[in-house]
């Protein structure tokens, strides 16, 4: 069975400073694919970014960037210079692969609410 | 575009109380899924349909049951509510293929006492 764990239940930062986000996955899928949610106070989930598992370049965009080892099975989310903005409960989602008709799943770890003070 | 849409956003039941939740999507996605959300314990999977027709079991179903209505509509229904299933519900929908991610509905909060 596939799992999520991230160990960081909440981070509290002061605007500017960096931030990462902890996220280590078990899988025995070959193939899967990783994912970030942002889930900000108003409560909706947003999508930020996706990771096939065969391919471990880093990604960044703007202040995010995303670390994706997969000697260590992790897929870490680092915020630059964070700001109030950020504040927001994310979440890293591991996606396997069935076959047949029962449809790809999506397992959620289970978040870390990321405090951004000014 | 709507994207997925979900009614109501809020409500209270008293235990024993019945209700269904609706979801739609025009992103003619195939997979429909249903989560709740509860403190600490991330998203969890209650049902989920990987196409018109057919509907599976995730995580947590019991005390639940759903109904792929048609290709746009997945139903999530309370026979009988109990105050543990107290939680935000999310509704989302997924394209084709597994790197597809899932665009979710805005939630409904639900409290039963």
């Amino acid at each position: 069975a596939q799992k999520v764990t991230q160990a960081q239940t909440e981070i509290s930062v002061v605007e500017k400073e960096d931030v990462t986000l902890d996220c280590v996955y078990e899988t025995r899928d070959t193939t899967y694919y990783l994912f970030w949610y942002k889930q900000p106070p108003s409560g909706e989930l947003v999508f930020l970014i996706r990771r096939n598992s065969f391919d471990e370049q880093n990604e960044i965009s703007g202040r995010y960037s995303w670390n994706f080892q997969k000697s260590t099975s992790s897929f870490n989310f680092t915020i630059t210079a964070s700001q109030v903005v950020d504040s927001a409960v994310y979440f890293c989602a591991l996606s396997e692969t069935r076959r047949g008709n029962a449809g790809n799943m999506l397992t959620f770890g289970g978040g870390t609410r990321l405090m951004v003070k000014p | 575009n709507a994207g997925v849409t979900q009614t109501p956003k809020f409500q209270v039941l008293k235990t024993g109380q019945s209700m269904t939740l609706q979801c739609a999507q025009d992103m003619n996605h195939n997979s429909m899924y249903w989560y709740r959300q509860d403190p600490g314990m991330g998203l969890r999977l209650i049902y989920y349909s990987a196409s018109e027709g057919t509907t599976d079991k995730g995580e947590v179903p019991n005390g639940y049951n759903v109904s792929r209505l048609n290709k746009r509509e997945f139903s999530l229904r309370l026979e009988s509510a109990a105050p543990s299933q107290t939680s935000v519900y999310f509704c989302a929908s997924r394209g084709t293929g597994g790197n597809s991610p899932l665009h979710f509905g805005n939630g409904t909060r639900l409290t039963v006492t």
